[in-house]
């Protein structure tokens, strides 16, 4: 069974851009959930998706969005980059709710 | 707030001893406790899941505790090896949904 996929692995961009990420989750998976980690804030939640609803949201601003599609695939963006959104980004996908989650390995982003 | 703290220092320890590694929380009463692995640059791997009417739980060689009193949870690895140097991150569910809020994590390593 294929685990979950982000792409790209890496980015770099300049202050000012916009960015979108990308998740596949396991097969059967529909809930998708987003975090950042930072050496300094460590790993922070995002926001939540299932069945293409957003479920939950974290404490971060309006520059960041995401969505859900029908397959479960989800993307991120984040537009007006600021040096501080320099992070990786991990995915995580569960099948239910309140289990385990199975963490993709990361976008790393760099803000320049 | 929700509050979680883990040993906020590396835990070295020699090859073949018990690692025991903490986490606290406070103003929580969370319904369970997960515990994740993540070695660099990698996303988090899922270890164990206790529930709150749950005292202890095992697989192969690690262990964990919930008391639920004290706020705590403890996390053991028996018979340590350097494959079992990384981060270990306790977590806690943030709601009714699959957001999960992180400790800063503990970085074990051990030593041949």
């Amino acid at each position: 069974k294929a685990g979950v996929t982000q792409t790209p692995r890496y980015l770099i961009k300049t202050r000012g851009q916009q960015v979108t990420l990308s998740c596949s989750p396991i097969s059967g998976h529909r809930s998708v959930s987003w975090y950042q980690q930072t050496p300094g804030q460590g790993l922070q939640f995002l926001f939540e998706y299932f069945s293409e609803t957003q479920r939950n949201k974290g404490n971060f601003p309006g520059r960041f969005s995401g969505r859900q599609f029908s397959n479960s695939r989800s993307e991120m963006n984040v537009s007006t980059l600021e040096l501080g959104d320099s992070a990786l980004y991990l995915c995580a996908s569960s099948r239910g709710r309140g289990g385990e989650q199975f963490f993709g390995p990361g976008t790393r982003l760099t803000v320049l | 707030s929700q509050k979680i703290e883990q040993n906020s220092e590396a835990l070295n320890i020699q090859e073949g001893k018990t690692a025991t590694l903490t986490c606290n929380y406070t103003n929580y009463s969370p319904a369970y406790l997960q515990w994740y692995r993540q070695d660099p640059g990698r996303g988090p791997v899922f270890l164990l899941l206790i529930r709150e009417n749950e005292k202890e739980k095992r697989k192969e060689r690690l262990k964990v505790t919930f008391d639920t009193t004290l706020k705590q949870s403890l996390f053991h690895i028996t018979a340590s090896q350097p494959a079992d140097s990384a981060t270990y991150l306790c977590a806690l569910p943030g709601g009714a949904t699959n957001k999960l809020i992180f400790g800063t994590g503990t970085l074990l390593a051990v030593q041949p």
